[in-house]
Parts: structure tokens; sequence; C-alpha cells
């Protein structure tokens, strides 16, 4: 069964600074997808950004990139100049790429504070 | 176009209550999930829809939990008889496909909080 791993329960970071979440896994397939989602105190799931297990290229969104080492079975999200509104709960996913798999499988999230 | 719908927001009530929470899919949305969240566990998927037939319900703790999806833009999870330890955010999920192509993830609902006293 695979498993998301978030080391960090809490972090916290000053506005304008750059803030590093760790994420890793474990698997035994080599294709797959891997997410974060954020989760702010209105308990809504926004997707962040994803990274398709195939591509050694890592997924950039804005101010948002990742670190995807698969050897390591790494998967860190970076928050470049952190704005207040970043601040939320941040959930690594997993999920399989191959026929008949459809289940997210999340971690236990860490708790980004934004400090003004 | 319209997010994926739960209702209610909240709910409270006391144990032994038969609880029933709602979810509106995305249209032409052909995958429908149930998550719940708590602190102890995280995000955990119940069970999942395809096309209205329950594919995989091997995440539903007891037999006191059911799910049914009458047709494709309607589902229902329902507890009966409810219990404390029920208490939690549950959320629905709905994606065109397996939610993984770029522009098809899982969306997420607003989530529901259960409250059982």
């Amino acid at each position: 069964a695979q498993t998301v791993t978030q080391s960090q329960p809490e972090m916290s970071v000053q506005e304008a600074e750059t803030v590093t979440l760790s994420c890793t896994y474990d698997t035994s397939e080599s294709d797959y997808y891997l997410f974060w989602y954020k989760q702010p105190p209105s308990r809504q799931m926004i997707l962040v950004i994803r990274q398709e297990a195939y591509k050694q290229q890592n997924a950039t969104e804005n101010r948002f990139s990742v670190n995807f080492q698969k050897a390591a079975k790494s998967f860190s999200l970076k928050i470049s100049d952190s704005q207040l509104g970043d601040a939320a709960m941040y959930f690594c996913a997993y999920i399989n790429s191959g026929a008949g798999s459809y289940q997210l499988t999340f971690g236990k999230g860490t708790k980004l504070s934004v400090i003004p | 176009d319209a997010g994926v719908i739960q209702s209610p927001r909240h709910e409270v009530t006391e144990m032994g209550q038969e609880v029933t929470l709602r979810c509106k899919p995305i249209s032409g949305h052909d995958y429908l999930f149930w998550y719940r969240q708590t602190m102890m566990r995280g995000l955990e998927l119940l069970i999942y829809f395809n096309n209205n037939v329950p594919i995989d319900d091997s995440g539903m703790p007891e037999d006191r939990f059911s799910a049914k999806m009458p047709n494709a833009s309607f589902s229902t999870l329902k507890i009966q008889p409810s219990e404390p330890r029920d208490s939690a955010v549950y959320f629905c999920a709905s994606s065109l496909g397996q939610g993984i192509g770029p522009n098809q993830p899982q969306h997420f609902g607003d989530g529901t909080r259960l409250s059982i006293l």
C-alpha cells in the first residue's frame, strides 16, 4: 500500500520569504502522480500543483514549485515570496496512474503560518 | 461553472440519530468520491463511484455507513445510527476520469462538519 508522510506538522514563514514543505512517499509503482493541495480555514481543498512521475522537470505554478526526487521518493513544495493568503494546511497526495486506480492517498498535512 | 456542492455545511446531532450528507458533483464528471477528515487519521477515502455505480467501498468504516448515487448529479452518505466517533469533516469530490490529467484533477466541495453529541 502507498503511504505519504509529511514530517512537519507546523511551519512558519515571514511574509515575502521562501518556505519549503517536505513530503516523502512510499510506493512500488513506477508511474504515478503527486499533488499538493491547500486547505485554508474555509475548509475548501484547492489544488496547488501536480507532478507526473515520468517527468524529470519539476512543476512550477507562479510562486509555487516542487523539488521532485523520484529515486529518493521525495516531493517538496517551495513557496516563494510568501503572502498572508498562503496561510493554510498543505497536503501532499499520491495517486497511481495504472488502470483501475483512483484513490488519492494524502499525508497528514503541514500547517503553514505566515508572519506579517 | 459551479463547483462541487455539499450540504449541509454544518450538522450537529445527537448520538443514535440518522445523518444524511448530500453532494452534487460538477456536471459532466463521471467519478465521485467521499472522504473523511479527522485530526487523528487525516483524509481518508471512504467510497467512490463511477457513472453512479459504487466501485470501491473498502474505506467505509462500518455497516452504519452507506452511500448512494441515484443519478449523475446527486449522491448521499448516510450514517445510521450515528456515534460521537463519527464526528469529522466529510468531503465530496468529483473528477473527469481518474483525476490525474492536467485539467482534470479531483475537485473538492467545501465539506460538511459533522458533530455527534
